[in-house]
């Protein structure tokens, strides 16, 4: 089955910077990446997702790049604020299994002022 | 519709004794996942239900976890003779047939005591 490997678990910036998290897939048949984030207590979102066709995507200060080949994608993050402060996970599924997703470990993201 | 709903949100109960969480996705998305997330740790896939059909069981779900969707619009996870490992966060998502976005409730805390 399919295996995402998240990196870092856990990252802190100061606001204004750039934050980036990174993750690996295993199956070459994954095609839909999506990044949720899940603040404490609270519902995974989806904040930004990646088809296979596509090598990044871009919504306003957020960015997902991914490199089918080397089968890893990143999460950007610029102009960092206390408000992006969350667990960041990212995902990869495939329509052969009806797009259920599996999730990497999660990435704790701390932005101090 | 305001999106996925779960019940009950926080379940405790000793262990051995039966649990059953409900889900009620999104009116018109015919397809429903359940994960479990434990602390610090990304949701783990349970199973899916295209419509009425269970379509997938991960190798997580033993037989003590049962999941039913009767007639293809809200779910049921019923976990029998709970342990104390059971004790989690039981997610529900929802999505459309053809489509990848998965969107999640709130989910029900179960703690075994």
């Amino acid at each position: 089955g399919e295996n995402v490997e998240q990196h870092p678990s856990t990252l802190s910036v100061q606001e204004g910077d750039s934050a980036v998290i990174k993750c690996t897939y295993s199956d070459s048949a994954s095609n839909y990446f999506p990044w949720y984030k899940q603040e404490l207590g609270k519902r995974p979102q989806l904040i930004i997702d990646i088809r296979s066709n596509v090598g990044e995507k871009k919504d306003q200060r957020i960015a997902v790049t991914l490199n089918k080949t080397a089968k890893h994608f990143s999460l950007h993050i610029t102009e960092t604020q206390p408000e992006d402060s969350a667990v960041y996970f990212c995902a990869a599924s495939n329509s052969n299994s009806g797009y259920a997703l599996n999730f990497g470990k999660g990435t704790s993201l701390l932005v101090t002022p | 519709d305001t999106g996925v709903s779960q019940d009950p949100r926080h379940k405790i109960t000793k262990r051995g004794q039966n649990v059953t969480f409900r889900c009620d996705p999104i009116s018109e998305h015919n397809r429903l996942y359940w994960y479990r997330q434990t602390l610090g740790q990304g949701p783990e896939f349970l199973t899916y239900f295209q419509n009425e059909a269970q379509l997938e069981k991960s190798r997580l779900l033993s037989d003590r976890f049962s999941a039913e969707r009767p007639k293809g619009s809200f779910s049921t996870l019923e976990i029998q003779r709970t342990e104390q490992g059971d004790s989690a966060m039981y997610l529900c998502a929802s999505g459309s047939s053809g489509a990848n976005v998965l969107t999640f409730g709130a989910g029900s805390r179960l703690t075994v005591l």
